[in-house]
């Protein structure tokens, strides 16, 4: 099955500064999703992007399906930005499931 | 538009019996996909539910049942608990059959097994 590596694994920021999560899969996938997950243990959709870039406010991805990775930048960042984000991948010969990576744990401090 | 709802939140069970999870689909949405989540990992693949029937299965063992109903609802039914089931549960619902596979989660049942 497919690989899904995220990196960096731990990342503590100041609250204002920018930042950048990568995440790299081992195959070629039918879309991508990236999630926010909160302290009681929501995920919540941040992005379905299979390929190309998009914003929401403060964040924005990219995904470059042909050399296998995708980037979630967060701008300005904000306390409530606090979370594990993951990325999660349809993997072509998976049919319908997503396959985690093991996420990026942030922190935002005042 | 409802989203999508799990029951219970919470829930201790013993070594050895037996637990049903519940897991009403958003509105529109045909596919139910149950994941576990254990502390520190990311969520783990158990089985999809489609038209009623189980649409592919993860490396879980046959102690881990389900159904999906007429309404496309879904139930996750773990027989002989063990330790190690302790986790978060958590439900996605799709739409197949329109191209996309966004899946959307619930919030999820934190099971203890002690």
């Amino acid at each position: 099955g497919i690989q899904v590596e995220q990196s960096p694994p731990d990342l503590i920021l100041q609250e204002g500064a920018n930042s950048t999560l990568r995440c790299n899969f081992s195959d070629s996938v039918n879309n991508l999703q990236w999630f926010h997950q909160n302290p009681w243990g929501q995920l919540i959709n941040l992005f379905y992007i299979p390929s190309g870039t998009k914003q929401n406010g403060r964040l924005s991805a990219t995904t470059v399906a042909t050399e296998r990775y995708s980037l979630l930048y967060i701008s300005s960042s904000q306390t409530t930005d606090s979370g594990v984000y993951f990325c999660a991948a349809h993997w072509t010969g998976g049919g319908n499931k997503l396959t985690f990576g093991t996420g990026t744990q942030l922190k935002v401090e005042l | 538009e409802t989203g999508v709802t799990q029951s219970p939140t919470h829930l201790i069970k013993t070594r050895g019996q037996q637990v049903t999870l519940r897991c009403s689909s958003q509105s529109g949405h045909n596919t139910v996909s149950w994941y576990q989540q254990a502390l520190g990992q990311g969520p783990q693949f158990i089985f999809q539910y489609y038209r009623e029937e189980e649409n592919g299965r993860g490396n879980f063992p046959p102690r881990f049942s389900g159904l999906q109903f007429p309404n496309y609802s879904s139930e996750l039914n773990v027989n002989a608990l063990e330790l190690d089931d302790s986790a978060l549960y958590l439900c996605a619902s799709s739409l197949s059959g329109q191209g996309t596979h966004e899946q959307y989660f619930g919030p999820g049942t934190r099971l203890t097994v002690t």
